[in-house]
Order: C-alpha cells, then sequence, then structure tokens
C-alpha cells in the first residue's frame, strides 16, 4: 500500500547529539514537508520541499537542516543547536498537481532530549 | 494572528451524542479546506476536503460544511462513539501554493 513511513517512531537523545529522523514516501508525491507538534498548539512549519534537490526553510527552522536527494525521501536532522528539541515530529506529502491534492501524513517520531 | 482559528479548544460528550466544531480561517485566495482526526500519539489522517465550490461533504457520520462566503467551515459528529476521542485538525490551503495553514485542533473526548 502507498503511504508516508517515518522512522523511528521513539526516539531519546541526549543534548548535544545530532539526530536524523526518516521519511520516506511511496506516493510519487512532489512537495514533502516537516513539521513539529508541541502540546495545545498547532503543527508548524519546519522545512518544506517541492522537488527534489530544492528545499525551503518554514517557520521554525532554526536548528534544523533536511536533503531532497531522492524524490521519496525527505531526511530532517535535528541539530544541538535546536535550543528545544523534545516534540513530536510528523512527516506530510502532497501531489503537486491541482488544488485537491491530498495530503497524507506519516505516524510520527517522538523526539526526547534527556 | 493564526490564519486558521478552531472552536471549541476542547470538549467533552457522551457517547451517542452529536457535536459541532468550528473553524474559521483567513487564507485569501482559498484554494480547499481540510479535516483531519488525530489520534493520540499517531499521524493524522483525512476525513473531508472541500472546495471552493462544495458546501457540504459528508464521510460516515462526519459531515463537514464550508461557507467560502464567511470564511467558515464545521465538523459534525453525528452519534458520537469513544473512538471519536481525538483531536480534529482543520487544514486550508491558499490558491496556487503549496503552504498549508493548521488551526491548533479541536480535543474531543467521548465518555461513555
Amino acid at each position: 500500500d502507498g503511504g508516508i513511513t517515518q522512522s523511528p517512531k521513539y526516539l531519546f537523545r541526549k543534548e548535544g547529539q545530532n539526530v536524523t529522523l526518516s521519511c520516506e514516501q511511496n506516493l510519487n508525491h512532489d512537495a514533502m514537508y516537516w513539521y513539529r507538534q508541541d502540546p495545545g498548539q498547532g503543527l508548524r512549519l519546519i522545512y518544506y520541499s517541492q522537488i527534489v534537490n530544492d528545499f525551503q526553510k518554514g517557520d521554525i527552522a532554526e536548528g534544523y537542516s533536511v536533503s531532497r536527494e531522492k524524490k521519496e525521501s525527505f531526511p530532517l536532522t535535528v541539530t544541538s543547536a535546536q535550543k528545544n528539541p523534545t516534540a513530536f515530529y510528523l512527516c506530510a506529502s502532497i501531489t503537486g498537481q491541482g488544488n485537491t491534492g491530498e495530503l497524507f501524513f506519516g505516524e510520527g517520531s517522538r523526539l526526547t532530549v534527556l | 494572528k493564526n490564519q486558521v482559528e478552531q472552536s471549541p479548544q476542547s470538549l467533552i460528550i457522551l457517547e451517542g451524542k452529536n457535536c459541532t466544531l468550528q473553524c474559521n480561517y483567513t487564507v485569501s485566495p482559498f484554494s480547499n479546506l481540510r479535516w483531519y482526526k488525530q489520534d493520540t500519539g499517531r499521524g493524522p489522517v483525512s476525513l473531508t476536503i472541500m472546495t471552493f465550490s462544495e458546501n457540504t461533504k459528508s464521510n460516515g457520520r462526519y459531515t463537514a460544511t464550508l461557507d467560502a462566503d464567511t470564511k467558515q467551515s464545521s465538523l459534525h459528529i453525528t452519534a458520537s462513539q469513544l473512538s471519536d476521542s481525538a483531536s480534529y485538525i482543520c487544514v486550508v490551503r491558499g490558491y496556487g501554493n503549496n503552504r498549508l495553514a493548521f488551526g491548533k485542533g479541536n480535543q474531543v473526548v467521548v465518555i461513555p
């Protein structure tokens, strides 16, 4: 079945360590997104990519980095520069064709910094 | 100011009762509006998507309405079940771009 796979589902990290969250989709979607979700807040955009080898900063990109070397993959690295990285991270993708393209989400990755 | 405002922030309803969730938005020009259901610790799952020309759409016990003139949408849950306990998120897409505006969600708790 087509969908978005995020891994790992749970991740613990010590302060000062970089971690990379994986996001893979087999939906042949052009655009992919990374969001951060904190309790009581809406999803906030970290980075997005409309096409391979291109990506743009979202509203809260500081302390994060991404790459888009393949259409199917959009990994997110949470660097040690991110001051408050403990959160639930969601990856999503959407077809770039038309305005009614379905937006799919992965199951999320919960990062906890110890 | 957030471009998508949802109300109520949270509500508790008895199993079998109906409820209505509200979403007001300021995104313009407007392309479409989506309602998602998010169970705790899971990714959001699409319930409905509505474009400018649609004013009502159903998905089982979920019925969404849209008034593009007043920029308001509602999600009505009929005969609620315990499994309806979740956060319901309103997402608005502007025309001609892939940026999306998210509401903070309506937290619904269904009790027996």
